[in-house]
């Protein structure tokens, strides 16, 4: 059964220290993982999509890395701004999109 | 600006009663979907549609319907047959190649009372 877990479910920080979001999958035949970001009370954006292993992506503070059964979702140097629920979504080669529970994630000043 | 607006903020739901929700996209995308969100657990699909006239049950259908007159449009109605319908609601859209997977609109919250 194809299944995406994150990890872990909450995570605080201070403001400026660094860490990895981590969302592990298994899925026939990937074809796409997706990270987004919400706000409470409010739908996903968009962030990343990454296709293949070993392929990363960066925006500002955040980079993100695939590989073979997981990614991750590197936070350098967080402001608090940067608070928010991490989603992690795969595509699977059924075409099927499943969503992680997400990561809480919160920056103190 | 292209986008999808979900209508209203939020619902109230007296027991017994169906209420619609409402979502609307001008990104000329073909497939809509539309999503539960509870606390604690990931989203739920709940209908999807990948073109006009036709959509398909999700994980979670039983006491949801939906509709797709227009492609710009995919109502929900949560019928009174849900027994359990206090949920965050997410409509999304996606073109066919999913290069940025999903678009979201700004959810409904739907409560009974």
């Amino acid at each position: 059964e194809d299944q995406v877990t994150q990890s872990p479910e909450a995570l605080r920080l201070q403001e400026g220290e660094s860490s990895s979001l981590n969302c592990s999958y298994t899925v026939s035949g990937l074809r796409g993982l997706f990270w987004y970001r919400q706000d409470p009370g409010k739908g996903p954006e968009f962030l990343f999509t990454l296709y293949s292993a070993g392929e990363e992506k960066e925006k500002e503070r955040l980079k993100a890395t695939l590989t073979k059964k997981e990614s991750f979702l590197h936070i350098t140097a967080p402001k608090p701004e940067d608070s928010a629920t991490y989603l992690c979504a795969v595509q699977g080669g059924d075409d099927k999109i499943i969503f992680g529970k997400g990561t809480r994630l919160h920056i103190l000043p | 600006d292209g986008g999808i607006t979900q209508s209203p903020k939020y619902l109230f739901r007296k027991e017994g009663q169906n209420v619609t929700l409402s979502c609307e996209q001008n990104l000329n995308h073909d497939a809509m979907y539309w999503y539960r969100q509870d606390p604690g657990q990931g989203l739920r699909l709940i209908y999807y549609s990948q073109i006009v006239n036709d959509f398909q049950k999700g994980d979670i259908a039983e006491g949801y319907s939906v509709s797709r007159e227009k492609k710009e449009s995919f109502p929900l109605t949560v019928t009174s047959a849900q027994k359990n319908p206090t949920a965050f609601y997410l409509c999304a859209s996606s073109s066919r190649d999913r290069i940025y997977g999903y678009t979201f609109g700004s959810g409904t919250r739907l409560t009974v009372v």
